[in-house]
């Protein structure tokens, strides 16, 4: 088996600062994705990754930046933290579609708050 | 548009006793959805808990079932008697069936509370 790990697992940050939010994976997986959870609602993609350098925007795009340099990592930059903002950041994977499809693997989470 | 409902939690009950949660859902814009429940256990992250592609069909795993019913657009989770391990909460998610696990959507997320 594998696992997915998220680094930092709490964040605070100030109004204004960028925060970085880093994901590791040894599944191999071709595919990485970043959601947002906020309270009361579902999850929203944010970016996700289907290989190495590719980078795809989710619905939730604006406000962020991603980065995927290896297979293994995917890291997210909230480039400007806003007041009052808390939300948990998800970090997971997945391997090519066909018989997989809608099969993701997930990290803990990284609980983002902002003062 | 695209969408999933669910039983708002939290959801309490009793060891052994029987659960249902609902889960609706709208595909207007996929042609063949895919149903998915996921689960997350405390301290852990999501992971999906079963699946079904096929309208009609049922899936099951670990005393849960859930059957793909396409006329009442529903994939209600039930077990038939609840475990305190069971405590947990549990998303349904509606994928496009097509390979992109990008579009999946999900429901809120259910906590279900199962007290000894």
């Amino acid at each position: 088996g594998g696992i997915i790990t998220q680094t930092p697992k709490f964040l605070i940050g100030q109004e204004g600062q960028k925060l970085t939010l880093k994901c590791q994976q040894n599944f191999n997986h071709d595919t990485m994705y970043w959601y947002r959870q906020d309270s009361g609602k579902g999850l929203r993609l944010i970016y996700y990754s289907i290989t190495e350098n590719d980078l795809q925007k989710g619905d939730l795009s604006e406000g962020y930046d991603a980065s995927r340099e290896k297979k293994s990592s995917f890291s997210l930059t909230v480039t400007s933290a806003q007041k009052n903002e808390m939300a948990v950041f998800l970090c997971a994977s997945s391997p090519l579609g066909g018989t997989n499809t809608g099969q993701l693997y997930f990290g803990e989470g990284s609980k983002l708050t902002v003062l | 548009g695209d969408s999933v409902t669910q039983t708002e939690g939290p959801v309490t009950v009793s060891e052994s006793e029987s659960l249902i949660i609902n889960c609706t859902y709208s595909a207007t814009s996929i042609a063949y959805p895919n149903l998915f429940w996921y689960v997350r256990y405390p301290g852990e992250g999501l992971q999906l808990l079963l699946k079904v592609i096929t309208a009609g069909q049922k899936g099951s795993s670990r005393g849960f079932e859930a059957t793909y019913n396409k006329e009442t657009t529903s994939f209600h989770l039930q077990k038939a008697s609840v475990q305190e391990s069971d405590s947990a909460v549990y998303y349904c998610a509606l994928g496009s069936g097509v390979g992109d696990n990008s579009k999946l959507i999900w429901g809120l997320g259910t906590s279900l509370v199962v007290n000894p």
